[in-house]
């Protein structure tokens, strides 16, 4: 079974500063991973994907991630945080084989400091 | 395109009492997929929908929730009776479906926070 394991539940980080937030998974193919935001009362907004290719993907915002399949990783990073960056990040794992749901870590709590 | 629409956004009801969530995916999406956020925790599957019709429901707890998508197109989730423990964020999100790697990226609504007192 797929399993998404985010090992930091609450971070600070002052303005300007570097960002990487933590995501490994379990799962025994090749996986499609995801990070998404999600800030108080909001839904869920999509970062950026990987499903295949060149391990190091952009998304939106200066996001970043780096796949790493030998130590089942998926870490995000950005290399200078905003006070807007302040929010909840979800990792997820899905099949790369067909249509199923994401199964998502515990999320870590981003907070930006002045 | 418009997004993924959910009504209503907030909930508040006694424990025992019924309650319905509706969600409208963006036009063209044939999955839909129902999930449950409790507090601190990341969303969990409760009911994933292709066209109208189910694909895995093995999360939903079937003695008091149900969901149902007749046409294709919009859903609605039922809690009947509510618990304490329903407390929490229902979210809607919904996919192309078909075939490739960008029919599975899922789009979410903003939400449903259903407090149960």
């Amino acid at each position: 079974a797929q399993s998404v394991t985010q090992p930091d539940i609450h971070i600070t980080v002052s303005e300007g500063a570097s960002l990487e937030l933590r995501c490994n998974y379990s799962y025994g193919a090749t996986p499609y991973l995801f990070w998404y935001v999600q800030s108080p009362g909001q839904g869920l907004q999509l970062l950026l994907k990987y499903f295949s290719g060149d391990t190091l993907v952009q998304g939106i915002k200066g996001f970043e991630a780096e796949f790493k399949r030998s130590q089942s990783s998926f870490n995000l990073r950005k290399p200078s945080v905003h006070w807007s960056d302040a929010a909840e990040y979800f990792c997820a794992v899905g099949e790369s084989s067909r249509n199923t749901p994401l199964v998502f870590g515990k999320g870590t709590r981003l907070s930006v400091i002045a | 395109e418009a997004g993924v629409a959910q009504s209503p956004r907030y909930k508040i009801i006694e424990k025992r009492q019924s309650v319905a969530f509706w969600c409208n995916p963006i036009s063209g999406h044939a999955t839909l997929y129902w999930y449950q956020q409790i507090l601190g925790q990341g969303p969990k599957l409760l009911i994933q929908f292709q066209n109208n019709g189910v694909v895995d429901d093995s999360q939903l707890p079937k003695d008091r929730f149900s969901a149902e998508r007749l046409k294709g197109v919009d859903s609605t989730l039922k809690i009947q009776p509510a618990k304490l423990e329903d407390s929490a964020v229902y979210l809607c999100a919904s996919s192309r479906g078909g075939f490739g790697s960008s029919s599975y990226e899922q789009y979410f609504g903003p939400g449903t926070r259903l407090t149960v007192t």
